[in-house]
């Protein structure tokens, strides 16, 4: 069967701080890979996607990257954390779609992040 | 991808029918409708979605009108558990299946 993985599951970080959120998938290949935020009493807003190795297409403009160095490994990064940075990070995979199919998107545990 | 509107909150008793509206009046032939649910601090779970005919799985039945303007989540028998943001989401199946969350219902179920 197929998991997910986030690491970690919880971060305190100081403004102008890196950081790096890790997420992993067993149990299939070639997934498409998602990252998510969700500020305190908002909805997810989709940050990433890659649909493949090395191909990352964003969302939402902003001082996140993210990169996706093997198949079933998404990587979310910042190179000075503000804020706004904070919220519950969601890492989703889903299967590729087949002809008139929808696959679902499953979704890991989360990172909550606060920056202070 | 067409946007959807939900009421912000519903409340429910335990054992009865909870039933989620939405209204989707821009959606367009292609695209399905498709509803997620959050229990607090954990990542949305994937409910049922359906294109034009009505939807059952074990979780919950999806009614669609006839001219796909709105639609509603049934849950059968809501227990405690069901407590969470229900999400309703419009969008077609190609490419690469990326979900725009609304603010959802929260819906709570009262013992």
């Amino acid at each position: 069967s197929q998991t997910i993985h986030q690491w970690p599951a919880t971060l305190v970080q100081p403004v102008g701080s890196p950081l790096s959120l890790e997420c992993t998938v067993e149990g299939t290949s070639n997934p498409n890979l998602y990252w998510y935020r969700q500020a305190a009493g908002r909805g997810l807003q989709l940050l990433f996607y890659s649909v493949g190795i090395g191909q990352i297409s964003s969302e939402v403009p902003q001082n996140l990257s993210a990169s996706r160095p093997q198949d079933r490994q998404f990587i979310l990064s910042s190179k000075k954390l503000l804020l706004s940075d904070s919220g519950f990070y969601l890492c989703a995979w889903s299967g590729k779609t087949l002809a008139g199919a929808y696959n679902e998107q499953f979704f890991g545990p989360g990172t909550r992040l606060t920056v202070l | 991808d067409a946007k959807t509107t939900q009421p912000p909150s519903m409340d429910c008793a335990e054992g009865r029918a909870a039933n989620l509206p939405c209204n989707h009046s821009t959606i367009s032939g292609n695209e399905y409708v498709y509803w997620y649910r959050q229990i607090h601090s954990q990542g949305p779970q994937y409910i049922i979605h359906g294109l034009k005919n009505n939807e059952t799985n074990e979780m919950a039945s999806l009614i669609i009108t006839e001219d796909r303007k709105s639609s509603t989540l049934i849950l059968p028998h809501a227990t405690l558990r069901d407590t969470a943001v229900y999400y309703c989401i419009v969008r077609g199946i190609q490419g690469a299946q990326k979900l725009v969350f609304g603010q959802g219902t929260r819906l709570t179920i009262n013992p």
